[in-house]
């Protein structure tokens, strides 16, 4: 069955570290998301893509950055992480040119 | 800014009753809902969802109802079961180019009690 899967499901890591977090989806999706999900914000959108070799930031992008070198893939880049960035992390993907958005298991992330 | 956002943080209710979840939203020009749910430790789950130029949209157990005039939608179960237990979101769409970017409520935790 297509699914969207996340990578690693836990991760602690130090502050100023380098950390990328993996989604891979097998819908074939063009359209893919990162969400960091955080009490008192819900959901928030970080940075999102339409397709390979298309980014965009979202709401929340300062510190983070993503590459789409394929249909599949969208990973997520810290560059030097932070303590505000502990957080879990969605993944989500669409189809072009609809609404509904699939959703990852999500990935926990501690920064100490 | 604008946002959408939820009534109730939390809400119990009796195995067998049914529940009803509120959601505002002040977009005015979003035309599309979905009510998503998400059990802990996994990620939103989509359940139902809704296009402005409907008022009600019924799934299995579950209805969505739209209220265009005072901006407020709400998801109804019926018979709530123990299963489902979990944090319900609403969620707004704008639409944007080729992608629609989702802005969610801040979630609204159903309890239920056996």
């Amino acid at each position: 069955d297509a699914e969207i899967t996340q990578s690693p499901r836990h991760k602690i890591t130090e502050t100023g570290r380098q950390v990328t977090l993996a989604c891979h989806q097998t819908w074939n999706h063009n359209n893919m998301f990162w969400y960091r999900q955080d009490l008192g914000h819900g959901l928030r959108l970080i940075h999102y893509s339409y397709g390979v070799q298309d980014t965009n930031k979202g709401e929340v992008s300062d510190g983070y950055s993503v590459s789409r070198s394929n249909t599949e893939d969208l990973p997520l880049t810290l560059e030097s992480a932070a303590s505000s960035q502990t957080s879990v992390y969605f993944c989500a993907s669409s189809e072009l040119y609809t609404d509904t958005q699939y959703f990852g298991p999500g990935t926990r992330l501690t920064v100490l | 800014g604008e946002s959408v956002g939820l009534h109730l943080p939390t809400l119990s209710v009796q195995e067998g009753d049914n529940s009803i979840i509120n959601c505002a939203y002040s977009n005015s020009a979003s035309d599309y809902f979905i009510w998503y749910k998400q059990e802990s430790g996994k990620g939103p789950q989509f359940i139902i969802d809704i296009r402005s130029n409907m008022d009600k949209r019924q799934g299995q157990r579950v209805t969505v109802l739209l209220n265009k005039t005072v901006k407020h939608l709400s998801l109804q179960i019926a018979a709530t079961q123990p299963g489902d237990s979990a944090v319900y979101f609403c969620a707004e769409i704008r639409a944007q180019n080729a992608g629609n970017m989702l802005t969610f409520g801040g979630g609204t935790r159903l309890m239920v009690k056996p």
